[in-house]
């Protein structure tokens, strides 16, 4: 098991476009996260997954966000019309509900020009 | 206010230093903390973390809680070059959720130490 895999690690696009990024948990994983994190700030939540089911989503998560889990394995964030201020690393992270403990990945690195 | 403050950084110790890294909470409800490390262009890694009131030792890292002022401390003793990181408090954002559920950070402080 290599642990929580994201690609790409860095997009660079321009305002307007949209841009989809992916993850892969640990196998065997059924919880899976998404969280932003700007320079000189902790991460902040963004989405949460159980299996392939969307349970929660934050206020920060605009209509041009959208994450899918199709099959309750890797999951898509997906941001369409993108903007400078979504400029950030997007991290995600999994876990198990029985173990005390959440694995990130490396995160993607998203420059919006 | 946020929920999670920590003291704002950057931090630079000599190696063998003892580091303090310090967090304060708002809601005295919660009783479950935890300290994560981040390398630079790393994700967030769980270093330690607590449940209510006292300490929890690891190795040179020392996790303390301390309900009654609401602060959470983290102390690395003989500090290394490789404990240069970003170190980030955390709770669950849920009562009765653990570190396997959605979270809230502190902003994080960031740790060099200079051989």
């Amino acid at each position: 098991d290599t642990g929580v895999s994201q690609d790409p690690r860095h997009k660079i696009t321009k305002r307007g476009q949209n841009v989809t990024f992916r993850c892969d948990p640990i196998s065997e994983h059924n919880r899976l996260y998404w969280y932003r994190q700007t320079l000189g700030q902790g991460p902040e939540f963004l989405t949460y997954f159980q299996n392939e089911a969307q349970l929660e989503k934050s206020r920060l998560l605009s209509d041009r966000f959208s994450a899918e889990r199709p099959k309750g394995s890797f999951s898509t964030l997906e941001i369409q019309r993108t903007e400078q201020g979504d400029s950030a690393m997007y991290l995600c992270a999994s876990s198990t509900s029985s173990r005390d403990t959440q694995y990130f990945g490396p995160g993607t690195r998203l420059t919006v020009l | 206010q946020k929920e999670v403050e920590q003291d704002p950084g950057p931090l630079s110790v000599p190696e063998g230093a003892i580091v303090s890294l310090n967090c304060t909470y708002s809601n005295s409800a919660f009783q479950y903390f935890m300290w994560y490390r981040q390398y630079s262009r790393k994700g967030p890694e769980l270093l330690m973390y607590t449940y209510s009131s006292g300490n929890k030792e690891d190795g040179r890292f020392t996790a303390q809680v301390d309900k009654s002022s609401k602060y959470i401390s983290l102390f690395i003793r003989d500090s290394q070059p490789s404990d240069s990181a970003t170190y980030l408090c955390a709770r669950p954002f849920h009562l009765f959720t653990g570190a396997n559920s959605k979270l809230t950070f502190g902003k994080g402080i960031t740790l060099s130490v200079r051989p």
